[in-house]
This record gives structure tokens, C-alpha cells and sequence, in this order.
């Protein structure tokens, strides 16, 4: 139980576009789902806070702007990144916390197998 | 900034060997400490929550003790095997105003040799 899906596991694009990546809990309800980045050789940075219909709480430096969030539903939520430069390129990941009374334990947060960005 | 370390980096053992690593962090901040097991090519997976002094948790070989006193928990490896190969993350949730959200290390990676 408590699995957590993420799409696309690797897109490469030009810049100025931009891409969506979906995060899916496929057996429980999340709530809250969180967003990471890992650049290489660095831990996992936490970028961002979905709320279930509500905006999102960004970290200090994620400009809102460029990383837009959607957390729709209690099982969706969606980063894209706008306008995606090659500084932009980087592994992107995200976890989610049951609502209580649903599969997985509320004070875990799952992971997806997270999403390789890169900008050309 | 809270600041969590691991140690080592990387470790390499041999088959039926039993290991340990660190996690240092704030003792200042401390509401729970996540362990997380990471594959290549997969999620990581979770470990254990840990939240009070003195903690010891269990999951078939693997084990961990938590002291929130001094700042640190280890993780321990018993008789190591091949599938046990993987980067073991640590994290903090400082609670507070940061209640829920996790603060990384970066990782040690470990590889069991047959």
C-alpha cells in the first residue's frame, strides 16, 4: 500500500517551453503533497507544499512563478515548470502523506520514483 | 537553515557483513527523523518515523536508534546482502512552523559485494 506514481520519469525539452510533471497517490488520499529537486552530488531540496485546494507554499529562492503547482484533487497534483531553462535541468520528485483513515501511516510522506528534467 | 549530515558517503562491505551509519542534526529542531531506503530507478522507500529519545526500531535486518539529546540516530545493517545495495537517506522534520515538511541529508550509499 501507499504508492505514489510520477509522470513522465524523464523529459527532455527546448528551452522555453514548458512541462508538467503529475503526481499521483494511486491508494490512499493525500492532502499534502511536497515537492523536491536534487541537483547532482546535493540532497533532496524541498521546493514547494501542495494543499489540496489551495495555493501552494513555496521555499525561500522557488520562485512561484516558474514552478507553478495544481493540487486539484486528493490524489493529484501537478508541478510545471514554465518557461524551463537549462538551469532548470535537474531530478524533480514528490512525496505525499495519507489523510488520516486512508492506506499508509499519516506521519510518512510516500515518494514517487521522481522525474528527470533535462533543458537543451 | 536546519542542517543535516550523514556519514559516510559510501560504504563498502562484503556479504554477511553488518554495518552502521550516522545521522547527525539539530537537537534544537526536532519533531520526528525519517529513515528512507533508495534504489536506483525506484522510490524511496520508508524506513521508519522516529520521534522519542531512546527510540530502537526494527524492520527484519535493519534497525534503528534515535538520541534527540545529542542530535544523532544510526541506522544498522545486519548481516549485509546484495539487495541491501542502496543510497539510505535520513531527513528531519523540525516541526514547529515546519511541521511536515523534511529537511535531507544527503545520503549514504551503500554497496554490499557478494
Amino acid at each position: 500500500g501507499a504508492v505514489v506514481s510520477q509522470h513522465p520519469s524523464r523529459v527532455i525539452c527546448k528551452s522555453g517551453t514548458s512541462v508538467k510533471i503529475e503526481c499521483r497517490s494511486l491508494d490512499f488520499q493525500a492532502t499534502t503533497m511536497f515537492w523536491y529537486r536534487q541537483f547532482p552530488k546535493q540532497s533532496l531540496m524541498l521546493m514547494a507544499t501542495s494543499n489540496e485546494g489551495s495555493k501552494a507554499t513555496y521555499e525561500q529562492g522557488v520562485e512561484k512563478d516558474k514552478f507553478l503547482i495544481n493540487h486539484a484533487s486528493l490524489t493529484l497534483s501537478t508541478l510545471t515548470v514554465t518557461s524551463a531553462h537549462p538551469e532548470d535541468s535537474s531530478f524533480y520528485i514528490c512525496s505525499a502523506s495519507p489523510t488520516g483513515g486512508t492506506s499508509g501511516r499519516p506521519d510518512t510522506q510516500y515518494f514517487g520514483p521522481g522525474t528527470r528534467l533535462t533543458v537543451l | 537553515i536546519l542542517n543535516v549530515e550523514q556519514s559516510p558517503q559510501s560504504l563498502h562491505v562484503q556479504e554477511g557483513d553488518s554495518t552502521n551509519f550516522t545521522c547527525s542534526f539539530p537537537s534544537s529542531n526536532f519533531y520526528a527523523l525519517h529513515w528512507y531506503r533508495w534504489e536506483t530507478a525506484k522510490s524511496p522507500e520508508a524506513l521508519f518515523v522516529m520521534t522519542l529519545n531512546g527510540d530502537e526500531k526494527k524492520k527484519g535486518r535493519i534497525s534503528a536508534t534515535l538520541n534527540t539529546k545529542e542530535g544523532y540516530s544510526y541506522l544498522y545493517i545486519k548481516g549485509s546482502q546484495p539487495e541491501d545495495s542502496a543510497t539510505y537517506l535520513c531527513a528531519l522534520n523540525a516541526g514547529g512552523t515546519s511541521y511536515g515538511k523534511l529537511t535531507f541529508g544527503q545520503g549514504t550509499i551503500l554497496t554490499v559485494h557478494p
